[in-house]
Protein backbone atom coordinates (compact mmCIF):
# COMPACT_ATOMS: atom_id res chain seq x y z
CA UNK A 1 0.00 0.00 0.00
CA UNK A 2 1.39 3.15 -0.61
CA UNK A 3 2.42 5.11 2.39
CA UNK A 4 4.52 8.78 2.79
CA UNK A 5 8.14 8.22 3.72
CA UNK A 6 10.37 10.84 5.45
CA UNK A 7 14.38 11.19 6.30
CA UNK A 8 16.00 11.35 8.55
CA UNK A 9 13.58 9.70 11.02
CA UNK A 10 15.85 11.85 13.73
CA UNK A 11 17.96 15.31 13.03
CA UNK A 12 20.10 16.74 15.99
CA UNK A 13 21.11 19.89 15.01
CA UNK A 14 22.77 23.62 16.73
CA UNK A 15 21.02 26.43 17.16
CA UNK A 16 20.83 28.70 14.56
CA UNK A 17 22.08 26.21 11.76
CA UNK A 18 19.71 25.04 8.75
CA UNK A 19 17.94 21.89 8.18
CA UNK A 20 16.18 19.97 5.73
CA UNK A 21 13.76 17.43 6.28
CA UNK A 22 12.56 15.58 3.23
CA UNK A 23 9.31 13.94 2.37
CA UNK A 24 8.36 11.68 -0.50
CA UNK A 25 4.36 12.05 -0.83
CA UNK A 26 2.15 9.69 -2.22
CA UNK A 27 2.55 9.46 -6.28
CA UNK A 28 -0.94 10.09 -7.17
CA UNK A 29 -1.45 12.92 -4.71
CA UNK A 30 -1.68 16.75 -5.16
CA UNK A 31 -1.60 18.17 -2.06
CA UNK A 32 1.12 18.27 0.31
CA UNK A 33 1.48 19.35 4.10
CA UNK A 34 3.64 20.06 7.04
CA UNK A 35 2.48 19.75 10.65
CA UNK A 36 4.54 19.58 14.35
CA UNK A 37 4.06 18.35 17.11
CA UNK A 38 5.43 19.78 20.11
CA UNK A 39 6.21 16.62 22.96
CA UNK A 40 2.54 16.74 24.34
CA UNK A 41 1.28 18.81 22.58
CA UNK A 42 -1.11 18.67 19.82
CA UNK A 43 -0.47 18.28 16.11
CA UNK A 44 -0.51 21.93 14.86
CA UNK A 45 -0.78 22.98 10.61
CA UNK A 46 2.05 24.57 9.51
CA UNK A 47 1.69 24.79 5.77
CA UNK A 48 -0.10 23.44 2.81
CA UNK A 49 1.24 23.26 -0.96
CA UNK A 50 -0.32 22.90 -4.13
CA UNK A 51 0.52 23.25 -8.00
CA UNK A 52 4.12 24.48 -7.07
CA UNK A 53 3.13 26.88 -4.75
CA UNK A 54 1.71 27.65 -0.95
CA UNK A 55 -1.80 26.98 -1.07
CA UNK A 56 -1.99 28.13 2.85
CA UNK A 57 0.51 28.82 6.00
CA UNK A 58 0.37 29.49 9.48
CA UNK A 59 1.29 31.69 12.03
CA UNK A 60 4.05 29.45 12.87
CA UNK A 61 5.25 29.27 9.44
CA UNK A 62 7.07 32.75 9.57
CA UNK A 63 10.44 33.85 7.12
CA UNK A 64 12.54 31.39 8.57
CA UNK A 65 10.63 28.05 7.19
CA UNK A 66 10.35 27.68 3.57
CA UNK A 67 9.20 24.44 0.99
CA UNK A 68 10.24 23.37 -1.91
CA UNK A 69 9.26 20.56 -4.31
CA UNK A 70 12.67 20.23 -6.09
CA UNK A 71 11.75 17.31 -8.40
CA UNK A 72 8.92 15.48 -9.11
CA UNK A 73 8.82 13.15 -5.93
CA UNK A 74 10.29 14.88 -2.92
CA UNK A 75 9.14 17.43 -1.23
CA UNK A 76 11.30 19.40 1.56
CA UNK A 77 10.85 21.68 4.68
CA UNK A 78 13.74 23.86 5.54
CA UNK A 79 14.21 26.03 8.58
CA UNK A 80 16.72 28.57 7.94
CA UNK A 81 18.06 29.18 11.27
CA UNK A 82 16.50 27.10 13.98
CA UNK A 83 15.85 27.62 17.40
CA UNK A 84 15.59 25.92 20.57
CA UNK A 85 11.65 26.29 20.52
CA UNK A 86 11.89 24.62 16.82
CA UNK A 87 12.71 21.22 18.49
CA UNK A 88 9.61 18.68 17.76
CA UNK A 89 8.12 16.34 15.35
CA UNK A 90 7.59 16.90 11.93
CA UNK A 91 5.18 15.03 10.14
CA UNK A 92 4.53 15.21 6.53
CA UNK A 93 1.11 14.55 4.93
CA UNK A 94 -0.19 14.22 1.35
CA UNK A 95 -3.65 14.17 0.04
CA UNK A 96 -5.20 13.11 -3.26
CA UNK A 97 -6.83 16.29 -3.77
CA UNK A 98 -9.68 15.44 -6.29
CA UNK A 99 -12.87 15.94 -6.20
CA UNK A 100 -14.58 15.11 -2.28
CA UNK A 101 -11.01 13.06 -1.53
CA UNK A 102 -9.71 15.35 1.33
CA UNK A 103 -7.82 12.20 3.06
CA UNK A 104 -4.82 13.29 4.59
CA UNK A 105 -1.87 10.55 4.95
CA UNK A 106 0.84 11.69 7.55
CA UNK A 107 4.58 9.75 7.10
CA UNK A 108 6.49 8.44 9.96
CA UNK A 109 7.79 11.22 11.18
CA UNK A 110 11.22 13.71 11.32
CA UNK A 111 12.07 14.16 15.14
CA UNK A 112 14.13 17.47 15.36
CA UNK A 113 15.97 18.03 18.34
CA UNK A 114 17.75 21.80 18.24
CA UNK A 115 20.39 22.32 20.67
CA UNK B 1 -9.52 31.49 16.19
CA UNK B 2 -10.51 28.61 14.66
CA UNK B 3 -10.98 25.56 17.66
CA UNK B 4 -11.38 21.74 18.12
CA UNK B 5 -12.13 21.16 21.25
CA UNK B 6 -11.82 17.38 22.92
CA UNK B 7 -11.94 15.72 26.22
CA UNK B 8 -8.59 14.70 27.02
CA UNK B 9 -8.91 11.77 28.98
CA UNK B 10 -7.75 9.12 29.82
CA UNK B 11 -11.34 7.05 29.08
CA UNK B 12 -11.00 4.15 30.71
CA UNK B 13 -13.41 1.20 29.12
CA UNK B 14 -13.00 -2.52 29.62
CA UNK B 15 -12.90 -4.58 27.02
CA UNK B 16 -15.66 -5.74 24.54
CA UNK B 17 -17.02 -2.35 25.33
CA UNK B 18 -18.01 0.73 23.56
CA UNK B 19 -15.95 3.59 23.34
CA UNK B 20 -17.17 7.29 22.59
CA UNK B 21 -14.97 9.87 21.58
CA UNK B 22 -16.32 13.35 20.98
CA UNK B 23 -15.35 16.40 19.60
CA UNK B 24 -16.60 20.07 18.86
CA UNK B 25 -15.09 22.73 16.56
CA UNK B 26 -15.61 26.25 15.91
CA UNK B 27 -15.56 27.00 12.37
CA UNK B 28 -18.95 26.52 10.86
CA UNK B 29 -17.08 26.80 7.33
CA UNK B 30 -15.68 23.32 7.87
CA UNK B 31 -16.31 20.81 4.99
CA UNK B 32 -13.98 17.46 6.43
CA UNK B 33 -13.78 15.36 9.55
CA UNK B 34 -11.43 12.75 10.40
CA UNK B 35 -10.17 10.26 13.05
CA UNK B 36 -6.65 9.56 13.59
CA UNK B 37 -5.18 6.87 15.74
CA UNK B 38 -1.84 7.71 17.18
CA UNK B 39 0.17 5.54 19.29
CA UNK B 40 2.58 7.23 21.69
CA UNK B 41 5.62 8.43 19.55
CA UNK B 42 4.07 7.52 16.10
CA UNK B 43 2.25 9.33 13.42
CA UNK B 44 -1.22 10.01 13.05
CA UNK B 45 -2.99 7.08 10.98
CA UNK B 46 -6.16 7.71 9.51
CA UNK B 47 -9.12 5.84 10.70
CA UNK B 48 -12.09 7.57 9.74
CA UNK B 49 -13.56 10.34 7.55
CA UNK B 50 -16.97 11.75 7.62
CA UNK B 51 -17.83 14.83 5.05
CA UNK B 52 -22.19 14.33 5.45
CA UNK B 53 -24.52 14.65 8.12
CA UNK B 54 -25.00 11.35 9.91
CA UNK B 55 -23.64 8.26 10.55
CA UNK B 56 -20.66 6.36 8.76
CA UNK B 57 -20.01 2.65 9.78
CA UNK B 58 -16.89 1.10 9.38
CA UNK B 59 -16.04 -2.53 10.69
CA UNK B 60 -15.68 -1.58 14.63
CA UNK B 61 -16.06 2.41 13.95
CA UNK B 62 -18.75 4.75 13.36
CA UNK B 63 -18.21 8.35 12.83
CA UNK B 64 -20.85 10.55 13.72
CA UNK B 65 -21.33 14.27 12.43
CA UNK B 66 -24.08 17.11 13.33
CA UNK B 67 -22.96 20.35 11.56
CA UNK B 68 -25.79 22.00 13.13
CA UNK B 69 -24.21 21.50 16.83
CA UNK B 70 -20.96 21.90 15.16
CA UNK B 71 -20.06 18.11 17.10
CA UNK B 72 -18.16 15.31 15.35
CA UNK B 73 -17.86 11.76 17.47
CA UNK B 74 -15.92 7.88 17.22
CA UNK B 75 -17.68 5.27 18.25
CA UNK B 76 -15.93 2.15 18.49
CA UNK B 77 -17.29 -1.20 19.61
CA UNK B 78 -16.15 -4.14 20.89
CA UNK B 79 -13.31 -2.38 22.10
CA UNK B 80 -9.38 -4.56 21.90
CA UNK B 81 -6.42 -3.21 24.43
CA UNK B 82 -4.70 -2.42 20.84
CA UNK B 83 -6.98 0.09 20.61
CA UNK B 84 -5.42 1.83 23.40
CA UNK B 85 -3.89 5.32 22.17
CA UNK B 86 -4.86 8.45 21.62
CA UNK B 87 -7.73 9.76 19.33
CA UNK B 88 -7.25 12.88 17.36
CA UNK B 89 -10.25 14.95 15.46
CA UNK B 90 -9.53 16.96 13.03
CA UNK B 91 -11.18 19.28 11.30
CA UNK B 92 -10.63 21.64 8.05
CA UNK B 93 -11.07 21.31 4.29
CA UNK B 94 -8.22 20.07 1.34
CA UNK B 95 -6.00 23.04 2.40
CA UNK B 96 -5.30 22.20 5.75
CA UNK B 97 -6.90 20.38 9.34
CA UNK B 98 -7.06 21.70 12.84
CA UNK B 99 -6.60 19.29 15.20
CA UNK B 100 -7.93 18.81 18.82
CA UNK B 101 -5.21 17.91 22.06
CA UNK B 102 -6.43 14.61 21.47
CA UNK B 103 -8.63 12.20 23.67
CA UNK B 104 -6.30 9.28 25.33
CA UNK B 105 -8.60 6.08 25.25
CA UNK B 106 -7.18 3.08 27.67
CA UNK B 107 -8.83 -0.64 27.11
CA UNK B 108 -8.63 -2.41 30.08
CA UNK B 109 -8.42 -6.58 30.25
Amino acid sequence: EPEVTQTPSHQVTQMGQEVILRCVPISNHLYFYWYRQILGQKVEFLVSFYNNEISEKSEIFDDQFSVERPDGSNFTLKIRSTKLEDSAMYFCASSEGRGQTYEQYFGPGTRLTVT
Amino acid sequence: QKEVEQNSGPLSVPEGAIASLNCTYSDRGSQSFFWYRQYSGKSPELIMFIYSNGDKEDGRFTAQLNKASQYVSLLIRDSQPSDSATYLCGVGGYNKLIFGAGTRLAVHP
